[in-house]
């Protein structure tokens, strides 16, 4: 399967504890983008990269969330001191970086905050 | 300001009947619009898309209409089948896409 994937599928945590999510992109994808969604809502953008470089941050990614993207190819998405209201789905997704097109989405990581 | 929003939360179609989803955006500087579906458990998944240059784009049973006028954007599908039931979202890009709230299209019997 060559598509975006994200691990893990699903996360469940007590408040209060550290989650990483992983995205491997499109291999010659060099944007890579993570989204957040709540049920009945629409993604919501958090971050983006184009290869390893961090381009914009949304004011929804509080000092609590870190992204990160080293070599250019997969990417973290870590939350620290998680909290109920963390509960949603992290989208990750690629595309090239020519500012049209579509956006590759992976199926997402299902994260529930006890 | 960024906004892309969606007139109805849902929309139920019989089986067979043409759907047609709007959606209005806010900015008028937008002029790359994208269509995402969205299955239940699934990221969302690209449709089709249009830039401001154009008012209509068709692909295979779906049109896109784009009036800038009023800026608004619709979708229609053809011969609504039982596999189209999904949440469907207008977005706009620039270098990232925004979403709207979605239409959850229902398909009845």
């Amino acid at each position: 399967d060559t598509g975006v994937s994200q691990d893990p599928r699903h996360k469940i945590t007590k408040r209060g504890q550290n989650v990483t999510f992983r995205c491997d992109p499109i291999s010659e994808h060099n944007r890579l983008y993570w989204y957040r969604q709540t049920l009945g809502q629409g993604p919501e953008f958090l971050t983006y990269f184009q290869n390893e470089a961090q381009l914009e941050k949304s004011r929804l990614l509080s000092d609590r969330f870190s992204a990160e993207r080293p070599k250019g190819s997969f990417s973290t998405l870590e939350i620290q001191r998680t909290e109920q209201g963390d509960s949603a789905m992290y989208l990750c997704a690629s595309s090239l970086a020519n500012g049209i097109g579509e956006l590759f989405f992976g199926e997402g990581s299902r994260l529930t905050v006890l | 300001g960024e906004s892309v929003g969606l007139h109805l939360p849902t929309l139920s179609v019989q089986e067979g009947d043409n759907s047609i989803i709007n959606c209005a955006y806010s900015n008028s500087a937008s002029d790359y619009f994208i269509w995402y579906k969205q299955e239940s458990g699934k990221g969302p998944q690209f449709i089709i898309d249009i830039r401001s240059n154009m008012d209509k784009r068709q692909g295979q049973r779906v049109t896109v209409l784009l009036n800038k006028t009023v800026k608004h954007l619709s979708l229609q599908i053809a011969a609504t089948q039982p596999g189209d039931s999904a949440v469907y979202f207008c977005a706009e890009r620039d270098d990232k896409i925004i979403f709207g709230k979605g239409t959850r299209l229902h398909i009845l019997p």
